[in-house]
């Protein structure tokens, strides 16, 4: 079962540059996510969509866009990429709340 | 809203001990905790779960303890193996909103 997918797995841009990190889940589930993962903190919740046709701020949007495209894909959009977005993009999907997040393997991301 | 921190950064065991990992969180109305594991170059891994009306879960090798009355949860591990070396994630969800607050993670090292 491929669970959670992400692409690409890894990119590199250049400051102002734009580009869009696709997700797709294939279990069916309702609720999907995209969180930030920087070096010695945790994932930081950027967006996140509880069902299809809706999308809700999370910790940290600013500099993002998403698209909740269908109920299998959730993308995440950066329309003028910064040096301060260069992290680890995770994107996860759940049943519903209060339910366990299944991860994808992440996009390593590196704006110079 | 709610924020979820860790004890310690790294934690260093003996292999065959067990490992205690805490996380606090910050809102009483959060009803819902995951403990994740994370590996290097790899997406968090569901380890367990617990709600609020819960004090205890136990599942393979681990635990997860729930004091609600100082906002503190743990991980137990028992017998703790090499393959258990990674990095472990408690994350938080406050009811009615379905996004999980992650903290900053433990680096749990095995040694032999």
């Amino acid at each position: 079962n491929a669970g959670v997918t992400q692409t690409p797995k890894f990119q590199v841009l250049k400051t102002g540059q734009s580009m869009t990190l696709q997700c797709a889940q294939d279990m069916n589930h309702n609720s999907m996510y995209w969180y930030r993962q920087d070096p010695g903190m945790g994932l930081r919740l950027i967006y996140y969509s509880a069902s299809e046709g809706t999308t809700d701020k999370g910790e940290v949007p600013n500099g993002y866009n998403v698209s909740r495209l269908n109920k299998r894909e959730f993308s995440l959009r950066l329309e003028s990429a910064a040096p301060s977005q260069t992290s680890v993009y995770f994107c996860a999907s759940s049943p519903e709340g209060g339910a366990e997040a299944f991860f994808g393997q992440g996009t390593r991301l590196t704006v110079v | 809203g709610e924020s979820v921190g860790l004890h310690l950064p790294t934690l260093s065991v003996q292999e065959g001990d067990n490992s205690i990992i805490n996380c606090a969180y910050s809102n009483s109305a959060s009803d819902y905790f995951i403990w994740y594991k994370q590996e290097s170059g790899k997406g968090p891994q569901f380890i367990i779960d617990i709600r609020s009306n819960m004090d205890k879960r136990q599942g393979q090798r681990v635990t997860v303890l729930l004091n609600k009355t100082v906002k503190h949860l743990s991980l137990q591990i028992a017998a703790t193996q090499p393959g258990d070396s990674a990095v472990y994630f408690c994350a938080a969800q406050l009811h009615g909103y379905n996004k999980l607050i992650f903290g900053a993670g433990t680096r749990l090292a095995v040694h032999p």
